[in-house]
C-alpha cells in the first residue's frame, strides 16, 4: 500500500537558519503530494502541494518539488522565523481511484529560537 | 466565510460511555474524511464519506465506531462503549466534488479532542 516515510524530528533551529524536512513516499499509482502544517492545538493547514512529477509547490516561502526519480518531496525554506515553529506533515493522496484519502507521514516537530 | 466545523473541541468520557464527534463541512464540500491522530503520530485515515453514502471505511476499528453524513445536517463519528485506547484527537476534513482524475486538497477542521477516564 500507499506509505509517507519522513524524516524524524525534533528539529531545532535558530531563526534565519536554513530548512530541510526530508519525506520520501511509496505509491502505486501517480499520486499528488502535499505538506500540511498543525500549529498547537489546531487542526492540519495545507502549506502546499505538487499534482505531478517535477511540480514546484510553495507557499510562505516554503517550497517543496515533487521528484519521481527518487520519490522524494522534501520540503525547504531559506530563513525560517519563530512563528514557523509547528509540527509538519508530509502527505500524498492517489487521484486515480476512488478512494480519497490523505496518507500521512508521522511528522516532524519543528522548534526555531530567537 | 465559515471553514470545516468541528464539536466540541474536547470531549472527556468515562470508559463504556458513548462518544459523539460531530463535523460540518466547508459550504459547498459534499465529501467528508475521519481521521485519528494518537498522541505524538501522524494522522490515520477512518472513513470517507458523502452525504448519506459511506464511500470508504477502511480505516474504521471492526467494533465500536461508526460514522455517518446524513442529508441534512453534520457528519457523526460515534464511538460505542468507549476504552482508555480511544484517548486521541480526531479530525474532520471536507473537499468539494471530485472532476475526473483530480485531486482536490482537503480541508481540516481543528478537531475534538478524546479523553477517556
Amino acid at each position: 500500500g500507499d506509505s509517507v516515510t519522513q524524516m524524524e524530528g525534533p528539529v531545532t533551529l535558530s531563526e534565519e537558519a536554513f530548512l530541510t524536512i526530508n519525506c520520501t513516499y511509496t505509491a502505486t499509482g501517480y499520486p499528488s503530494l502535499f505538506w500540511y502544517v498543525q500549529y498547537p492545538g489546531e487542526g492540519l493547514q495545507l502549506l502546499l502541494k505538487a499534482t505531478k512529477a517535477d511540480d514546484k509547490g510553495s507557499n510562505k516561502g516554503f517550497e517543496a518539488t515533487y521528484r519521481k526519480e527518487t520519490t522524494s518531496f522534501h520540503l525547504e525554506k531559506g530563513s525560517v522565523q519563530v512563528s514557523d515553529s509547528a509540527v509538519y506533515f508530509c502527505a500524498l493522496s492517489d487521484p486515480s481511484g476512488s478512494a480519497r484519502q490523505l496518507t500521512f507521514g508521522s511528522g516532524t516537530q519543528l522548534t526555531v529560537l530567537p | 466565510n465559515a471553514g470545516v466545523m468541528q464539536n466540541p473541541r474536547h470531549l472527556v468520557r468515562r470508559r463504556g460511555q458513548e462518544a459523539r464527534l460531530r463535523c460540518s463541512p466547508m459550504k459547498g464540500h459534499s465529501h467528508v474524511y475521519w481521521y485519528r491522530q494518537l498522541p505524538e503520530e501522524g494522522l490515520k485515515f477512518m472513513v470517507y464519506l458523502q452525504k448519506e453514502n459511506i464511500i470508504d471505511e477502511s480505516g474504521m476499528p471492526k467494533e465500536r465506531f461508526s460514522a455517518e453524513f446524513p442529508k441534512e445536517g453534520p457528519s457523526i463519528l460515534r464511538i460505542q462503549q468507549v476504552v482508555r485506547g480511544d484517548s486521541a484527537a480526531y479530525f474532520c476534513a471536507s473537499s468539494p466534488p471530485k472532476a475526473a482524475g483530480s485531486n482536490q486538497p482537503q480541508h481540516f477542521g481543528d478537531g475534538t479532542r478524546l479523553s477517556i477516564l
